[in-house]
């Protein structure tokens, strides 16, 4: 099925750890992004990539990096996981500049201990 | 700064019965506006969009309109049905830009 696919699923770490998200879109899509999700909030953007090779902060990029492997994938890098960052992690994709809504992945939950 | 906001954080309403959801907007400049829908455990889901040069649009069961004037967005949903239960989120985008900024979110209980 077309969309976007996030692994894992769910994540437990240990404070101090570090792990890779992967997101990737089989729609040929330019744009992606990733965004957390806190109890009782909405989606705050993390990065983004407004295409290959491009990446750019949002309004929460502390303690992430990102990378674009390719036009499909798009990662998200915790090196030294913290409880602040226990979270939903949501990747999403759209097809060009402003004028489409997003298609987003079915999440990450990821607790950090 | 700027920011997307709701009126109300839970809604519950009779199935059959029409929703309304609310989101306020503070950013003018704001040119494209989304709605999403996001069932427990499951990513947004678009439901239907709006550009700043209208100020109604109208889907299946759904209808966006937008008031420029008092940066006031809704959404409305028709003969509403147990499925439709979930957290409702506003979200804009600024000029020719991909980011989107959301809302909070607004949660829809439907009962019997």
């Amino acid at each position: 099925n077309a969309g976007v696919t996030q692994t894992p699923k769910f994540q437990v770490l240990k404070t101090g750890q570090s792990m890779t998200l992967q997101c990737a879109q089989d729609m040929n899509h330019n744009s992606m992004y990733w965004y957390r999700q806190d109890p009782g909030m909405g989606l705050r953007l993390i990065y983004y990539s407004a295409s290959e090779g491009t990446t750019d902060k949002g309004e929460v990029p502390n303690g992430y990096n990102v990378s674009r492997l390719n036009k499909r994938e798009f990662s998200l890098r915790l090196e030294s996981a913290a409880p602040s960052q226990t979270s939903v992690y949501f990747c999403a994709s759209s097809a060009s500049t402003g004028i489409s809504g997003y298609t987003f992945g079915s999440g990450t939950r990821l607790t950090v201990v | 700064g700027e920011s997307v906001g709701l009126h109300l954080p839970t809604l519950s309403v009779q199935e059959g019965d029409n929703s309304i959801i609310n989101c306020a907007y503070s950013n003018s400049a704001s040119d494209y506006f989304i709605w999403y829908k996001q069932e427990s455990g499951k990513g947004p889901q678009f439901i239907i969009d709006i550009r700043s040069n209208m100020d109604k649009r109208q889907g299946q069961r759904v209808t966006v309109l937008l008031n420029k004037t008092v940066k006031h967005l809704s959404l409305q949903i028709a003969a509403t049905q147990p499925g439709d239960s979930a957290v409702y989120f506003c979200a804009e985008t600024l000029g020719n830009t991909d980011k989107l900024i959301f809302g909070t979110g607004t949660r829809l209980q439907v009962f019997p």
